[in-house]
């Protein structure tokens, strides 16, 4: 069981370009998270959703944004980069159960 | 703005020794957990307590959360060199949304 899968691993972007940032799970759970992490700051929650169909803006939505179409797929989307977006971004799903969240692997991002 | 807040930022100790973070929180939790992040990694879930309880173990994992002081602890016992990492607490609110403190990075020394 892959679990999360996130895609790239890595990038480095131009500034005023469009990305998109992938996220795919197999574990057919309704909650999907995106976080960024930025140096001494944690994870801060950019978007979420809560099941296929809906979104949520978290903490940090300005200059991003997220579609459902299915259960599986959670993909985030920069329409046009800016240096203040690199980061690393993590995907996450809720675990109902006592095992909390699960986290994909991260895409460092770079935009130049 | 931040939930959670890790106390101290980092620590160094020597293999064998107890380490101890505390987390500091400021709103209401369903639940708080504690991940770890090993450098270059993502976050992996050690430990989740609910707002009902007190206290927790896991392994050489033991979580203490006073929600009247709205604090918790994490005291890794006997760590390891493969115990170094960056630890955080999360919490857990009402609306299901978690929210990460700035960590606590942790160096085990051989």
């Amino acid at each position: 069981i892959a679990g999360i899968t996130q895609a790239p691993t890595s990038q480095i972007l131009a500034a005023g370009r469009r990305m998109t940032l992938r996220c795919t799970q197999d574990m057919r759970h309704n909650a999907m998270y995106w976080y960024r992490q930025d140096l001494g700051l944690g994870l801060r929650l950019i978007h979420y959703s809560n099941t296929a169909g809906t979104t949520g803006k978290g903490e940090v939505p300005d200059g991003y944004s997220v579609s459902r179409a299915n259960t599986d797929d959670f993909p985030l989307t920069l329409a046009s980069a800016v240096p203040s977006q690199t980061s690393v971004y993590f995907c996450a799903i809720q675990w109902a159960g006592p095992d909390g969240y699960t986290f994909g692997s991260g895409t460092r991002l770079t935009v130049v | 703005s931040q939930q959670g807040e890790e106390d101290p930022q980092a620590l160094s100790i020597q293999e064998g020794e107890n380490a101890t973070m505390n987390c500091s929180y400021k709103t209401s939790i369903n639940n708080l957990q504690w991940y770890r992040q090993n450098s270059g990694r993502g976050l992996v879930h050690l430990i989740l307590i609910r707002s009902n309880e007190r206290e927790k173990h896991s392994g050489r994992l033991r979580v203490t959360l006073d929600t009247s002081k709205k604090s918790s602890s994490l005291l890794i016992t006997a760590s390891r060199a493969a115990d170094t990492a960056s630890y955080f607490c999360a919490t857990e609110d009402a609306g299901n949304m978690l929210t990460f403190g700035g960590g606590t990075r942790l160096m085990v020394k051989p």
